[in-house]
């Protein structure tokens, strides 16, 4: 089946230091990547979203990159802050059909004052 | 403007019992979703539905019934509890315009299963 693998499951940087995350999904026909930052005891909210027909998009600290070729896209975090500590989680999908999403199986940042 | 809600947020189930999670939006969307949390898993597709009436299976499906009679309304029913039910579920709606999209969470309802 359709499946969306997320590494790595824990990452640790100090405040200031940049951290990636990457995913790599298996439906070739899914063209909507969004990601999902889950605050402890809270629910999963949207910070950003890319689409197949772009290979990467910011928004102020954040990047999203994807090479659909290789199947795989990461979350690119800048100067990172403590409350950027969360769940993250990457999801693939086909946009404009049921809006079904798989996610990756999250990655836990932790950013160190 | 509460958005997404659900109840309860919290519930204790013995095995073989039954029960209904509630989902609402307030915000006229019309695709819905019910997801489980488990850790190391991160958010399986239980059920979603595309519309008023309209229910489909999602991943893990099994287990669960849902239903649609109200646009604003989801329900996630559990007829027979199951140990391997214990989770945190999450009830979704999906605002979309042209190639913009969101999922909206709801805050989870925690489900132990004894």
């Amino acid at each position: 089946g359709e499946n969306v693998e997320q590494h790595p499951s824990t990452l640790s940087v100090q405040e200031g230091d940049s951290a990636v995350i990457k995913c790599t999904y298996s439906d070739s026909a899914s063209n909507y990547f969004p990601w999902y930052k889950q605050e402890l005891g809270k629910r999963p909210q949207l910070i950003i979203d890319i689409r197949s027909n772009v290979g990467e998009k910011k928004d102020q600290r954040i990047a999203v990159t994807l090479n659909k070729t290789a199947k795989h896209f990461s979350l690119h975090i800048t100067e990172t802050q403590p409350e950027d500590s969360a769940v993250y989680f990457c999801a693939a999908g086909r946009s404009g059909n049921t809006g079904k999403l798989i996610f990756g199986q999250g990655t836990t940042l932790q950013v160190k004052p | 403007n509460a958005g997404v809600t659900q109840t309860p947020k919290f519930r204790v189930l013995k095995t073989g019992q039954s029960m209904t999670l509630l989902c609402a939006q307030d915000m006229n969307h019309e695709y819905m979703y019910w997801y489980r949390q488990d850790p190391g898993m991160g958010l399986r597709l239980i059920h979603y539905s595309v519309g008023e009436g309209t229910t489909a299976k999602g991943e893990v499906p099994d287990g669960y019934n849902v239903s649609r009679l109200k646009k604003q309304n989801f329900l996630l029913g559990l007829e027979s509890a199951a140990p391997s039910q214990t989770s945190v579920y999450f009830c979704a709606s999906r605002w979309h315009i042209g190639t913009q999209e969101t999922q909206y969470f709801g805050p989870g309802t925690r489900l132990l299963v004894l």
